[in-house]
């Protein structure tokens, strides 16, 4: 089986764009969340969607947003890109929610705001 | 303060060491994970406990919950151990993560 699949895997995008981010999680898996990482900083919390709907946000503006789909998968999106946007996004999956799940994580997407 | 605090934040061993990394929070949690990431970026889940003590293979992973502290043993360790390792807790209905603990074993 297939592991948590994210795309893409790099990209550069200008400030004051927008981006989207996918991710398909493990088969079977209907819980997936999302994360930024900052070169050097460990990773902070952004989203987690179960069941597609939000069970969990973190400490970021509204400019982040996301969605779940009817198959498990989802989409990150960040409006108006600032240059301290620029990190490795990751998503993780698990069976159901974060609590006493492992959870899997696919290989992250970097994003360069320049 | 952070709610989750890693030590040490590096640390050199030569193989075969015993290695110990700490981890301690200052919130409720439902559960707590160890996580490694190689260069590159990819995480994976090492342990995931709620209470007590799990071991695979070379990695033994401990809780106390009264004291809110865990700690990650490596036994016998390798160079293909070198990575950086991160704790992060359940709270509510996020994750909330340590700054990492960036290990290098040398041959």
């Amino acid at each position: 089986d297939a592991g948590v699949t994210q795309s893409p895997t790099h990209l550069i995008k200008t400030r004051g764009q927008q981006v989207t981010l996918r991710c398909s999680p493990i088969s079977g898996h209907k819980s997936v969340s999302w994360y930024q990482q900052v070169l050097g900083q460990g990773p902070q919390f952004i989203f987690q969607y179960y069941e597609k709907e939000e069970r969990g946000r973190g400490n970021f503006p509204d400019r982040f947003s996301a969605r779940q789909f009817p198959n498990y998968s989802s989409e990150l999106n960040v409006n108006a890109l600032l240059l301290g946007d620029s990190a490795l996004y990751l998503c993780a999956s698990s069976l159901v929610g974060l609590s006493g799940n492992t959870i899997y994580f696919g290989e992250g997407s970097w994003l360069t705001v320049v | 303060k952070n709610e989750v605090e890693q030590s040490p934040q590096n640390l050199t061993a030569q193989e075969g060491e015993f290695i110990t990394i700490n981890c301690s929070y200052s919130v409720g949690i439902s559960a707590l994970h160890w996580l490694q990431q190689h260069p590159g970026g990819g995480i994976v889940s090492l342990f995931m406990l709620s209470s007590g003590k799990k071991k695979h293979g070379r990695l033994i992973a401990t809780i106390n919950i009264q004291e809110k502290h865990s700690s990650l043993h490596i036994t016998a360790s390798h160079p293909r151990d070198s990575a950086v390792y991160i704790c992060a807790v359940h709270n509510t209905d996020k994750l909330i993560f340590g700054t990492g603990t960036r290990l290098q074993v040398f041959p």
